[in-house]
């Protein structure tokens, strides 16, 4: 069985700038999760979809989006590049929910996104 | 507020000797509790979690956490470490009812000879 997969695995862009990022997750799975790393601030939770639905959202500004497609698939975007926003991103997909009792979330290898 | 805080940011320890990595939270309710490893490069592995019942958790890769609600714990152990467990590891927590996770700020542990 494939596990979560993320594309691209780095990206470089400028201030101002926009970036889409992707994740595909495990077969079945139909909760995809999205967190920032960075060395200042660990990991943070970005958002939670599940079946193209948001259910949970983090701390962060409107700049950061996302959306899930009928397939799970996921998409974060970010508009209007800031510097703060150099980070590693990671998704991570689950059955039901990265609070459920029975299964587990898995997570993929991160998006390095750095923004000059 | 709620909060998890993992006291240790690094840790060094000798191949073969115990390891105890620290983890405490802060939630009206015991939430439910995790432990990630990441590897260099890497994304997150789930080691171990806890909802309720035992308060030893065993978990993969010869890892255990034991719950302690009177220190509102969840601190990992494992008797003999080995370099492969070089990595950082997180504890994280997500409240009762609720589909958002939470982390540690990391403890990330070297391995020497």
């Amino acid at each position: 069985k494939a596990g979560v997969t993320q594309t691209p695995r780095y990206l470089i862009k400028t201030r101002g700038q926009q970036v889409t990022l992707s994740c595909s997750p495990i077969s079945g799975h139909r909760s995809v999760s999205w967190y920032q790393q960075t060395p200042g601030q660990g990991l943070q939770f970005l958002f939670e979809y599940f079946s193209e639905t948001q259910r949970n959202k983090g701390n962060f500004p409107g700049r950061f989006s996302g959306r899930q497609f009928s397939n799970s698939r996921s998409e974060m975007n970010v508009s209007t590049l800031e510097l703060g926003d150099s980070a590693l991103y990671l998704c991570a997909s689950s059955l039901s929910g990265p609070g459920s009792l029975t299964d587990t979330q898995y997570f993929g290898p991160g998006t390095r996104l750095t923004v000059l | 507020a709620q909060s998890v805080t993992q006291p240790d940011i690094h840790i060094t320890v000798s191949e073969g000797a115990s390891l105890e990595l620290r983890c405490n939270y802060s939630y009206g309710a015991t939430p439910y509790l995790f432990w990630y490893v990441q590897s260099p490069g890497q994304g997150l592995q789930l080691l171990l979690k806890y909802f309720s019942g035992d308060t030893l958790v065993q978990g993969i890769k010869g890892f255990e956490a034991e719950f302690k609600r009177s220190q509102s714990s969840f601190n990992l152990r494992k008797p003999s470490v080995h370099w492969s467990d070089a990595a950082e590891y997180f504890c994280a927590v997500v409240a009762r009812g609720y589909q958002k996770v939470t982390f540690g700020i990391g403890t990330k542990l070297q391995v020497i000879p």
